[in-house]
């Protein structure tokens, strides 16, 4: 079975400053997928990032790139330069080949301050 | 807009009545995904249809639910006898599932339904 815990129920950064937003996951297969989605107050899930068990480096995305420690199964999402529009839930999931269905964290909500 | 649809929006229903939802994915993925999201949590999976295949259900998928994609193209999820537990965020996403890519799978998803069970 596949795990992936969030730690950070709320996390809240300034404006322009960056943020990192913790997961860990859990798993026995050596192939999967991380992924990182954000839900706004709408509710729609919009995804950010994914990271492969096999990349060798770790993903970025415009302002968002992924800190990808597997030795410690962690991949945290880091948010640099933070805008108010970043306020959200944020997802952490994954995804393996026997699941074949994201299994997503609790989520952590992140609120942007000026 | 060529995104994930998801209608209705909003459903308010009576318990015991039955409710019926309908996901038009990403036209050229050929799975679709259907989740459901309670106050607090991450999404949790129902099912999934590979074209028109179901190829998996949750435990979660009761004998109250039932889900069919008959064309491969969009799916609707049916609740009979609704109970207010069933109160919740319906959501559906789509992908390309390339199993040469590792098997992964980047899944788009739609608005979502929120229906409330009185």
């Amino acid at each position: 079975a596949q795990k992936i815990t969030q730690t950070q129920p709320g996390m809240f950064v300034q404006e322009k400053e960056a943020v990192t937003l913790d997961c860990t996951y859990d798993t026995s297969d050596p192939s999967y997928g991380l992924f990182w989605y954000k839900q706004p107050s709408s509710g729609e899930m919009i995804f950010l990032i994914y990271q492969g068990s096999y990349d060798q480096q770790n993903a970025t995305e415009g302002r968002y790139s992924l800190n990808f420690q597997k030795a410690r199964k962690s991949a945290n999402l880091v948010i640099s330069a933070s805008q108010l529009g970043d306020s959200a839930m944020y997802f952490c999931a994954i995804f393996t080949g026997t699941a074949s269905k994201l299994t997503f964290g609790t989520g952590t909500r992140l609120q942007v301050t000026l | 807009d060529t995104g994930v649809s998801q209608n209705p929006r909003h459903k308010i229903t009576k318990r015991g009545q039955n409710v019926t939802f309908r996901c038009d994915p990403i036209s050229e993925h050929n799975r679709l995904y259907w989740y459901r999201q309670t106050l607090g949590q991450g999404p949790e999976f129902l099912t999934y249809f590979q074209n028109e295949a179901q190829l998996e259900k949750s435990r979660l998928l009761s004998d109250r639910f039932s889900a069919e994609r008959p064309k491969g193209s969009f799916s609707t999820l049916e609740i009979q006898r609704t109970e207010q537990g069933d109160s919740a965020m319906y959501l559906c996403a789509s992908s390309t599932y390339r199993r040469a890519s590792g098997g992964t799978d980047t899944q788009y998803f739609g608005p979502g339904t929120r229906l409330t069970v009185l």
